[in-house]
């Protein structure tokens, strides 16, 4: 069974920085694409960012770019989002996805940037 | 980013069929077609159809998705309380080199 485990999230202030992980387990880590979906309040779905295989390509939506850095580690199984210089529009739940076409997903963590 | 279109809400009657539609550019459902999520309220989303209109295995058969040109549809047929919920279609931006999502549409069963 596919499991995404995220972790990281919490309450940060304006200009902080926090590093989410998503942990995977009941499939090939290395074979697949991965990437970072978020949710804010009530809103819908926005993606944030993915990473190939082997991490050699990384694309970011336009909002983050700069700011926000995806990595892995395969050996570890791992995913992580780097977020840095956050704002309040950066609040959401981020929710780590596998596959070409986010064929799992995680039960998300939390962020909240507010002072 | 220029995300999808989809309407905010569609509201169907029971063992109705609703078909939910998603509209792109040349880009992105248009070239590289749209897959389909589904999320229930307070759950994360689930993947229903993948860019190749291919259902994952548990995936209703009552669910079939297809394109035509720019426009992603997500058909459901014999509708049941529990198809309730929202779907979000995405698409792979070529000219972007991003992911964009639309907006959602809350499906009702009466």
């Amino acid at each position: 069974e596919v499991q995404l485990v995220e972790s990281g999230g919490g309450l940060v202030q304006p200009g902080g920085s926090l590093r989410l992980s998503c942990a995977a387990s009941g499939f090939t880590f290395s074979s697949y694409w991965m990437s970072w979906v978020r949710q804010a309040p009530g809103k819908g779905l926005e993606w944030v960012a993915n990473i190939k295989q082997d991490g050699s390509e990384k694309y970011y939506v336009d909002s983050v770019k700069g700011r926000f850095t995806i990595s892995r580690d395969n050996t570890k199984s791992s995913l992580y989002l780097q977020m840095d210089s956050l704002r309040a529009e950066d609040t959401a739940i981020y929710y780590c996805a596998n596959g070409d076409t986010f064929d799992h997903w995680g039960q998300g963590t939390l962020v909240t940037v507010s002072s | 980013q220029a995300g999808l279109t989809q309407p905010p809400s569609v509201s169907k009657g029971l063992r109705q069929t609703a078909t939910l539609t998603c509209i792109g550019n040349s880009n992105n459902v248009g070239n590289q077609g749209a897959a389909w999520v589904q999320q229930h309220q307070g759950h994360p989303p689930k993947l229903l159809c993948d860019r190749n209109n291919n259902r994952p295995s548990g995936i209703s058969e009552r669910l079939s998705a297809s394109r035509s040109g720019n426009t992603a549809s997500l058909t459901i047929t014999g509708l049941q309380p529990e198809d309730e919920a929202d779907y979000y279609c995405s698409a792979w931006d070529s000219s972007l080199s991003a992911w964009v999502f639309g907006g959602g549409t809350k499906l009702t069963v009466l």
